[in-house]
């Protein structure tokens, strides 16, 4: 059972121009929200996190929206850049709870 | 360095086998975590330590499974009796207490390939 599915594998986008990955889940007592990004041969990184009392979070040109009523988030990167290309995973928790559940990742490749 | 390091960073090994796979976290964090990425797969939580203890083991897929922390800093992923679905990466994360578990720290990974 796949509480936190990205439905899109790759996407490709030219520099300069807006990434939109998106991701939805299934438990609606996730309480935090996370993007981790994943270069080849290194481990993820944390990129942004918004908590489920927002709906918008924005650090520099990473912005994540959360629509709680349809259970989805996007990520936004604008402008994107060729070093933004990665694979780029959602995750979630629920709150007081250690357990990050992560989706199936997105393949972002920027064009310059 | 700074990061969080694993060992080895491959491992190739027979079925039936047992494996040891070693995290070493960043120095001062006390949250330790272990996930595996199969194939095409999202990272699997696996288990995670405050300090030496492990308050939340529900993600070892097996009995055949086991960890252990030793003294708040290195931590042991056990395999015993290896089986081919073991195959996977298997990714440490740190983080500087539990009220930190969103921001984790993640190592390189250790590729484990059973054959």
């Amino acid at each position: 059972d796949q509480q936190v599915k990205q439905n899109s594998p790759s996407l490709s986008v030219q520099e300069g121009r807006i990434s939109i990955l998106n991701c939805d889940y299934t438990n609606s007592m996730f309480d935090y929200f996370l993007w981790y990004k994943k270069y080849p041969a290194e481990g993820p990184t944390f990129l942004i996190s918004i908590s489920s009392i927002k709906d918008k979070n924005e650090d520099g040109r990473f912005t994540v929206f959360l629509n709680k009523s349809a259970k989805h988030l996007s990520l936004h990167i604008v402008p994107s850049q060729p070093g933004d290309s990665a694979v780029y995973f959602c995750a979630a928790r629920p709150g007081g709870y250690q357990k990050v559940t992560f989706g199936t990742g997105t393949k972002l490749q920027v064009i310059p | 360095g700074a990061g969080v390091s694993q060992s080895p960073s491959n491992k190739v090994t027979e079925k039936g086998k047992d494996v040891e796979l070693r995290c070493d976290p960043i120095s001062g964090h006390t949250a330790l975590y272990w996930y595996r990425q199969s194939l095409g797969q999202g990272l699997e939580f696996l288990i995670y330590f405050q300090g030496n203890s492990a308050p939340d083991k529900s993600g070892l897929p097996s009995d055949r499974f086991s960890a252990e922390r030793t003294g708040g800093s290195v931590s042991t992923l056990t395999i015993q009796r290896t089986q081919q679905e073991d195959s996977a990466v298997y990714l440490c994360a740190s983080s500087f207490g539990t009220s930190k578990v969103n921001e984790q720290f993640f190592g390189p990974g250790t590729r484990l390939t059973v054959l």
